[in-house]
């Protein structure tokens, strides 16, 4: 079965910092992937996916991600984050038609 | 606005109580899903409903039920609460490839005392 990880599970940055949320997955066949994110109080919305095409996946805010397929990788990116950027952020992965399988999640925490 | 709908948002029950958490969509969708979150564990799958008239069980369905009404709503019952199924939990929906992500609703969060 397929299965998700995310090894971050609280990263602190200060204002302008750049990130990187680590994101790998376990599934050997064809890989659609996405990052979620959940404002405080708020639902899970999608910041983007990839399915085909250019591993590097560009999303709202600036953020992306590169799926390097060697390293069973969708890690998300983004080079100066803001505090408006403090969120919950998941990664998930379907196989097929069944249902996304998300990560635990990385809780980000951007300080002034 | 077009999307999820979650009611209520926000519930306390007794252990032993039941209740049904409703869910209704209005893009179409042919999926729809619940999901349970926890502190620390992410979103768990609890039940699903592939297309109207099946409903599938996810990894943790012990102590839930749930009915697809019509293509539209699709809610998630519990018959006895117990205090471990205090959490968040979301309903979301999804066309027909998984390749479009899903919608979530906005979550209800339930305490059971």
């Amino acid at each position: 079965a397929q299965s998700v990880s995310q090894h971050n599970h609280h990263v602190i940055l200060s204002e302008a910092a750049s990130l990187e949320l680590g994101c790998n997955y376990s599934y050997g066949g064809t890989v659609n992937l996405f990052w979620y994110v959940q404002y405080p109080g708020q639902h899970l919305q999608l910041l983007l996916k990839y399915f085909s095409g250019d591993p590097l996946v560009k999303g709202i805010k600036g953020f992306e991600a590169e799926f390097i397929k060697s390293k069973f990788s969708f890690n998300l990116r983004k080079p100066s984050v803001q505090w408006s950027d403090t969120a919950e952020y998941f990664c998930a992965l379907p196989s097929g038609n069944t249902p996304l399988v998300f990560g635990k999640g990385t809780r980000l925490s951007v300080i002034a | 606005n077009a999307g999820v709908t979650q009611t209520p948002k926000f519930q306390v029950l007794k252990t032993g109580q039941s209740m049904t958490l409703q869910c209704a969509q209005d893009m179409n969708h042919n999926s729809m899903y619940w999901y349970r979150q926890d502190p620390g564990m992410g979103l768990r799958l609890i039940y699903y409903s592939a297309s109207e008239g099946t409903t599938d069980k996810g990894e943790v369905p012990n102590g839930y039920n749930v009915s697809r009404l019509n293509k539209r709503e699709f809610s998630l019952r519990l018959e006895s609460a117990a205090p471990s199924q205090t959490s968040v939990y979301f309903c979301a929906s999804m066309s027909g490839s998984a390749n479009y992500g899903y919608t979530f609703g906005s979550g209800t969060r339930l305490t059971v005392v």
